[in-house]
C-alpha cells in the first residue's frame, strides 16, 4: 500500500524558515517524480514544486522561486521542502504527492503550515 | 498558465446523475491523450484521484464515476449519486507546466 506521511509543519513567524518532510513507503520511491501541492484555508489546490525521480530536475511556481527548495533522499525514501523567507500567503496545508499516470496519483494526509506573528 | 474553470457548486438528489464540467483556457490534449484529471476531496481529507487522462478510472474507484471530453471541455459524471459522494471535485491539467487546478465544484444535496 502506498503511503506518504508528511511532518514538520506548525506555526512560524514571517520571514523565518521551515522544512517539511514526507516519508514514502509501499513503492519504489526512486522510480517516481514527486511534488508538493498546497491548499490555503477554505481555498483550492495549488501546485508548489516538482522534483524528478533522481533529483536532477526541479520546478517551482513563480511565487516560491528563490525561497523554496524541493529535494529528496532516495536512500531514505524521503521528500523534503525547505521553505525560507516565509510569508503570510504561504499559510496552507501542504500535501506530498506522487507523480504517476501523468498526474498526481497518491497524496499524503497533509501538514499545516501557519505563517503568523 | 492554463486556467481551468469550474462552477462553484452543484445541487443533486441522491440516486440522480451529477454532471460536473471543467473548461480549459486552451487545449489540454496532445494527439490522442487528453491530459485532464479529476480528484475528489472530502472535508478534512486529502484529495483522491478519481479519473486520469479524461476518461480512465483510477484504481479502486467505483464504476458510477466516469469522465469524458477532449480539447478544452471536460465532464465528470457520477451516476447514480450516493451519500458518500458529497465532496468537492477538482479538475487538473498536466498538458503544460505549471500544472493547474480548477477552483473546485462542491457537490451538495438538493
Amino acid at each position: 500500500e502506498v503511503q506518504l506521511v508528511e511532518s514538520g509543519g506548525g506555526l512560524v513567524q514571517p520571514g523565518r524558515s521551515m522544512k517539511l518532510s514526507c516519508a514514502a513507503s509501499g513503492f519504489t520511491f526512486s522510480n517516481y517524480g514527486m511534488a508538493w501541492v498546497r491548499q490555503a484555508p477554505t481555498k483550492g489546490l495549488e501546485w508548489v514544486a516538482t522534483i524528478s525521480y533522481d533529483g536532477s530536475s526541479t520546478y517551482y511556481r513563480d511565487s516560491v522561486k528563490g525561497r523554496f527548495t524541493i529535494s529528496r533522499d532516495n536512500a531514505k525514501s524521503t521528500l523534503y521542502l525547505q521553505m525560507n523567507s516565509l510569508r503570510s500567503e504561504d499559510t496552507a496545508t501542504y500535501y506530498c504527492t506522487r507523480e504517476g499516470l501523468e498526474t498526481l496519483d497518491y497524496w499524503g494526509q497533509g501538514v499545516m503550515v501557519t505563517v503568523s506573528s | 498558465d492554463i486556467v481551468l474553470t469550474q462552477s462553484p457548486a452543484l445541487a443533486v438528489s441522491l440516486g440522480q446523475r451529477a454532471t460536473i464540467s471543467c473548461r480549459a483556457s486552451q487545449s489540454v490534449s496532445i494527439s490522442r491523450y487528453n491530459l485532464m484529471h479529476w480528484y475528489q476531496q472530502k472535508p478534512g481529507q486529502q484529495p483522491k484521484l478519481l479519473i486520469y487522462r479524461a476518461s480512465n478510472l483510477a484504481s479502486g474507484i467505483p464504476a458510477r464515476f466516469s469522465g469524458s471530453g477532449s480539447g478544452t471541455d471536460f465532464t465528470l459524471t457520477i451516476n447514480p449519486v450516493q451519500a458518500d459522494d458529497i465532496a468537492t471535485y477538482y479538475c487538473q491539467q498536466s498538458r503544460e507546466s505549471p500544472p493547474t487546478f480548477g477552483g473546485g465544484t462542491k457537490l451538495e444535496l438538493k
